[in-house]
């Protein structure tokens, strides 16, 4: 069964740059059949698409984040992960990271992690 | 952006009651049009991709329709475990989006 697991902290004070991992377990980044994405959702409100990498390193970002994004991929850890700089309260958010299936580019994201709370605060 | 308009909103139900919830896209999509259900704390499942292509375990009565610019999710008899937060997305071109969520509440 896949499973999917978050971490990185919980508390991030304004300007300074968040970094979550997603640890994937009972399949294999590297595989090429899927990629992966994060997705966030401030408390209480909607679902927003942050970007999707693939095994190979190849990255899809939402340009309303400006340039503040990066992800990478470590095969070897069967990890990917995520950089979002300048953060503001504005990011306070659950971040969620999921695999997202491969049918002519990224579509559907079949799997979830649980989540994690990052709130920006001094 | 393809902007995703979801109505309605917000509505009230019983349960055996059949429900549709509408998805808007401002722009074709083809069929790239994804359903999820979201319970309080939870992540979002995946329910319907495609338009209409049910996701493996989930169950019969939710289904999914639609083409161009408007699609539709149809709960045909709702079950108790239902009452949550639906979602529609577009996965046909970057950056993908979501609609703004259909609270399904107990009548």
């Amino acid at each position: 069964q896949l499973q999917l697991q978050e971490s990185g902290p919980g508390l991030v004070k304004p300007s300074e740059t968040l970094s979550l991992t997603c640890t994937v377990s009972g399949g294999s980044i590297s595989s090429g059949s899927y990629y992966w994405g994060w997705i966030r959702q401030p408390p209480g409100k909607g679902l927003e698409w942050i970007g999707t990498i693939y095994y190979s390193g190849s990255t899809y970002d939402n340009p309303s984040l400006e340039s503040r994004v990066t992800i990478s991929v470590d095969t070897s850890k069967n990890q990917f992960s995520l950089k979002l700089s300048s953060m503001t309260a504005a990011d306070t958010a659950v971040y969620f990271c999921a695999r997202q299936t491969r049918g002519g580019g990224p579509r559907e994201f079949d799997y979830w992690g649980q989540g994690t709370l990052v709130t920006v605060s001094s | 952006d393809i902007q995703m308009t979801q109505s309605p909103s917000s509505l009230s139900a019983s349960v055996g009651d059949r429900v549709t919830i509408s998805c808007r896209t401002s722009q074709t999509i083809n069929i790239y049009l994804n359903w999820y259900q979201q319970k309080p704390g939870k992540a979002p499942k995946l329910l319907i991709y495609a338009t209409s292509s049910l996701q493996s375990g989930v169950p019969s009565r939710f289904s999914g329709s639609g083409s161009g610019t408007d699609f539709t999710l149809t709960i045909s008899r709702l079950q108790p475990e239902d009452f949550a937060t639906y979602y529609c997305q577009q996965s046909y071109s970057t950056p993908y989006t979501f609609g703004q969520g259909a609270k399904l509440e107990i009548k």
